[in-house]
């Protein structure tokens, strides 16, 4: 069953770094997503991407958070300047374009912020 | 914005047991969706429901969609020990992008 995968699982990095945490979405997807979850914590909406653009953010997808699908399969989230509390499951989803079509989830990135 | 409680938080039940969680929001959602999530996973679809009113089972799942569309319950039966996990109810809000917003989780434990 095709599904979306994620790299790297996780990663560590000092904070004032960029981090770049980079997802394959399901081929025939057209809509693609990042979410974040903090430990223990409800899944968030952070970003949606359609069409080579940004179709939506939330108020957490700040000017430190970009996105880019920098070629055919890639769908990339990168952080800049990492804070403390940006320390969290980062979660890469797509779906079909027909309205209505469930969203399918990666595995996540694990991102510590130290 | 919108937001999903969800009930209970956490529920801790001996093998064999039924168990009944429930997500509810202020807001009309087109679709509901619930998901599992073990540790250090992501989300994994369990049901999705489409129509207000529907009642959807998988295996020993079931779950029903709010004839208001504002809520939506979820069934266990016969829980076993692999049930264990965060279910987590998602409304689906239309329009062009179709985000996710998810509840707050209810913690599932079981006993065995």
């Amino acid at each position: 069953e095709p599904e979306v995968t994620q790299t790297p699982s996780h990663q560590v990095t000092q904070m004032g770094q960029e981090v770049i945490l980079r997802c394959v979405p399901i081929s025939n997807h057209l809509y693609f997503y990042w979410y974040r979850q903090i430990l223990g914590q409800k899944v968030e909406f952070l970003v949606s991407f359609y069409n080579n653009e940004i179709s939506e953010k939330s108020e957490i997808f700040d000017d430190q958070f970009s996105v880019e699908r920098p070629d055919g399969s890639n769908f990339t989230l990168k952080i800049r300047s990492t804070k403390l509390e940006d320390s969290a499951m980062y979660f890469c989803a797509s779906r079909t374009a027909h309205s209505g079509n469930t969203i399918y989830f990666g595995e996540g990135s694990w991102l510590t912020v130290v | 914005g919108q937001q999903l409680n969800q009930s209970p938080q956490s529920m801790f039940i001996q093998e064999g047991e039924d168990v009944s969680m429930n997500c509810t929001s202020s807001s009309i959602f087109n679709t509901w969706l619930w998901y599992k999530q073990d540790p250090g996973e992501g989300p994994v679809l369990l049901i999705a429901l489409y129509k207000a009113g529907e009642l959807t089972s998988n295996g020993r799942l079931t779950a029903q969609f709010g004839i208001t569309r504002k809520d939506s319950f979820l069934n266990i039966s016969a829980s076993i020990p692999s049930d264990v996990g965060i279910y987590f109810c998602a409304g689906l809000y239309g329009g062009a992008t179709n985000k996710l917003i998810f509840g707050t989780g209810t913690l599932l434990a079981v006993q065995p």
